[in-house]
């Protein structure tokens, strides 16, 4: 069984740049999640995914949008970038159904604004 | 909305017992988690609590109170390896729309030292 993989680890952009960041869910879930974690901070909830529809999101405006696949793989993607866009992204994957609707995160990737 | 407190930091000896205390408010609830994070590492999932009471997992305890709005978990006889971050999430009552959004507190950074 795989786990949540994500792509790229770290990445550097400038203000006003756009970025992807892609993410694989763990084998044989169907739903994912994408937050940002500021340094010393808790994860935030950007968004939910789930048949390839956003079906929940957090505070955060439209210039942060995202997919998903088939695969249930996904990406996120922030468009005119700011300074405080820089943190952490991390995926979670997740079952709907059964279970404690646990999240599984990625490692995440490190995005630096500059 | 949701608000989740947390204290920031703490310290415990190796071999000792320590609490890491939860407080929160919220308008719906379905549950409530705590994860462990490693500094530059994703956030893993430690125990989850639905019902008031204790939920015992090994060294690791989680403790339940919905009508006072307070959980903790209990880590007992320390290792240096659990030196981590502890982080309190909410998830609020299930809308119908799927969502599984957890809203995290900033964390406990616990300390073990020999």
């Amino acid at each position: 069984e795989t786990g949540v993989t994500q792509s790229p680890t770290h990445l550097i952009k400038t203000r006003g740049q756009q970025v992807t960041l892609r993410c694989s869910s763990q084998s044989g879930h169907n739903t994912v999640s994408w937050y940002q974690q500021a340094l010393g901070q808790g994860p935030q909830f950007i968004f939910q995914y789930y048949r390839e529809e956003e079906n929940g999101r957090g505070n955060f405006p439209p210039r942060f949008s995202g997919l998903q696949f088939p695969n249930y793989s996904s990406e996120l993607n922030v468009n005119a970038l700011e300074l405080d866009d820089s943190a952490l992204y991390l995926c979670a994957s997740s079952h709907r159904t059964g279970g404690t609707g646990e999240l599984f995160f990625g490692e995440g990737s490190r995005l630096t604004v500059l | 909305g949701q608000n989740i407190d947390q204290p920031t930091e703490m310290t415990a000896t190796e071999g000792a017992i320590v609490q890491i205390n939860c407080t929160y408010q919220t308008s719906g609830f379905n549950g409530l988690f705590w994860y462990q994070q490693h500094a530059g590492e994703a956030p893993t999932f430690l125990s989850y609590n639905v019902l008031d009471g204790l939920e015992e997992k090994g060294r690791f305890s989680s403790f339940l109170s919905r009508s006072k709005g307070y959980s903790y978990l209990l880590l007992k006889e320390l290792q240096m390896k659990d030196s981590a971050s502890y982080l309190c999430a909410l998830r609020a009552a299930y809308s119908g729309a799927g969502s599984y959004q957890l809203t995290f507190g900033k964390g406990t950074k616990l300390s073990v030292i020999p």
